[in-house]
């Protein structure tokens, strides 16, 4: 059974840089595309972009100036930094797995970052 | 990016009930919907994709179809265990949406 599990700091300042990875187990990383969604306290989920194996990647486009997504099949892992963040990026995080007809198929269980001073 | 439009936002429902819940898209999106289920606290946990495919180990009371631009999720039997938060997400173009979600609450 594939497991994610998200990791990072929980409380990040404004205009700093929020990093968080995602450790899969249960499975190889290789051959699939890797999603960051996040949700707002109360409010919908957000798509932020997804990731192959070879390090390809597709960002949502309002968030593309400050996201980047990266890549270490060696440790299967992968991870998100999202620069220059604001109170309007707090949210829980989550990490999932995009199956072959590109829904999220697997998810982690969230982590909630909070910006503030 | 597309939008995508549920309705109603929340409803209020009794065990044993049939439930149906709507997504609209603001262009046609062919068959690529999915429907997730969201419990408070934990992660949201698919249960339809391709409009009507039910994902493995979901109950068979979970059904979903339409194509283009409407859609639908039933619940034809609704159980103590579906009270949650239902989201549509469509994967036909890039960025990836969701719906705003619709809240099924115990009436």
């Amino acid at each position: 059974q594939v497991q994610l599990q998200e990791s990072g700091p929980g409380l990040v300042k404004p205009s700093e840089t929020l990093s968080l990875t995602c450790t899969v187990s249960g499975g190889s990383i290789s051959s699939y595309y890797w999603s960051w969604i996040r949700q707002p306290a109360g409010k919908g989920l957000e798509w932020i972009g997804r990731i192959y194996t070879s390090g390809s990647t597709n960002y949502n486009p309002s968030l593309k100036s400050r996201v980047t997504m990266s890549v270490d099949t060696s440790k299967n892992q992968f991870s998100l930094k999202l620069s220059s963040v604001t109170a309007a990026d707090t949210a829980v995080y989550y990490c999932a797995r995009v199956a072959e007809q590109l829904v999220l198929d697997y998810w982690g269980q969230g982590t909630l970052v909070t910006v503030s001073s | 990016a597309i939008q995508l439009t549920q309705s109603p936002s929340s409803l209020s429902a009794s065990v044993g009930d049939r439930v149906t819940i709507t997504c609209r898209a603001s262009q046609g999106i062919s068959s690529a919907l999915a429907w997730y289920q969201q419990k408070p606290g934990k992660a949201p946990k698919l249960l339809i994709y391709d409009a009507s495919s039910l994902e493995s180990g979901v109950p068979s009371r979970f059904s979903g179809s339409g194509s283009g631009t409407d859609f639908t999720l039933t619940i034809s039997s609704l159980q103590p265990e579906d009270f949650a938060t239902y989201y549509c997400q469509q994967f036909n173009n890039y960025p990836q949406t969701f719906g705003g979600g619709t809240k099924v609450e115990i009436k």
